[in-house]
């Protein structure tokens, strides 16, 4: 059983071009969290999705990101016309929990990002 | 608001010693207490899962400690390798979220 996936790795973008990064959870799992690591801080929660649902996005910047777990396909964070304060390891974690409850979330390498 | 702290943020220790990272937290309302080890450029990796009706999970080396009352936490490494250097992040879940702390980096020298 593969181990949640994220692609890609790595990402360099310029100034006001577009992010999309993916993330494809354990199988079994419907429930994906997202999360940024900006530099010298602490992960921090950014959205909660099911499949075709958006649970909780209380952590998400108001404007340019937007994340959606399709039924079929990995779930997508989109950045649009990053800026150089996007520049963070970005993390995408599931769980196969159901009921708004966390009992363990299973968290893929992450992708980095750098805008030049 | 739920507010992780982890002191010391970093921990330089020889080989051999034992050490205890620490982690607070301001919401004794937790779900569950979970420690992480983050390597450079690499993801995390879960250590141990303390429930909020438990006060201690071992494994191997590693120890982890919760006083909800009081909104603490240990890590207590056993006589630590070169391995182990790492930052060790602390998270609690309120609610449906985890809060994370800012991590203890831990350097052990050979």
């Amino acid at each position: 059983n593969a181990g949640v996936m994220q692609n890609p790795r790595h990402l360099v973008r310029r100034r006001g071009q577009e992010a999309r990064l993916r993330c494809s959870p354990m199988k079994g799992h419907s429930h994906v969290y997202w999360y940024r690591q900006l530099p010298e801080e602490g992960l921090k929660f950014m959205v909660y999705l099911q499949k075709e649902n958006i649970i909780d996005e209380s952590g998400m910047p108001k404007e340019r990101f937007s994340a959606e777990f399709p039924k079929e396909g990995p779930s997508i964070l989109r950045i649009q016309q990053v800026v150089r304060g996007d520049s963070a390891a970005y993390f995408c974690a599931s769980s196969p929990l159901s009921g708004g409850r966390i009992d363990t979330q299973y968290f893929g390498p992450g992708t980095r990002l750098t805008v030049l | 608001k739920q507010e992780v702290t982890q002191i010391p943020a970093a921990l330089s220790v020889p080989e051999g010693e034992n050490l205890v990272l620490n982690c607070s937290f301001t919401d004794s309302a937790i779900y569950n207490l979970q420690w992480f080890r983050q390597d450079p450029g690499k993801g995390l990796t879960s250590l141990l899962l303390i429930q909020s009706s438990q006060r201690e999970q071992t494994s191997g080396r590693l120890n982890a400690s919760l006083d909800k009352s009081s909104g603490r936490s240990t890590l207590y490494i056993a006589a630590s390798q070169p391995g182990d250097s790492a930052t060790y992040l602390c998270a609690v879940i309120t609610g449906n979220q985890f809060y994370f702390g800012t991590g203890t980096s831990l350097t052990v020298i050979p």
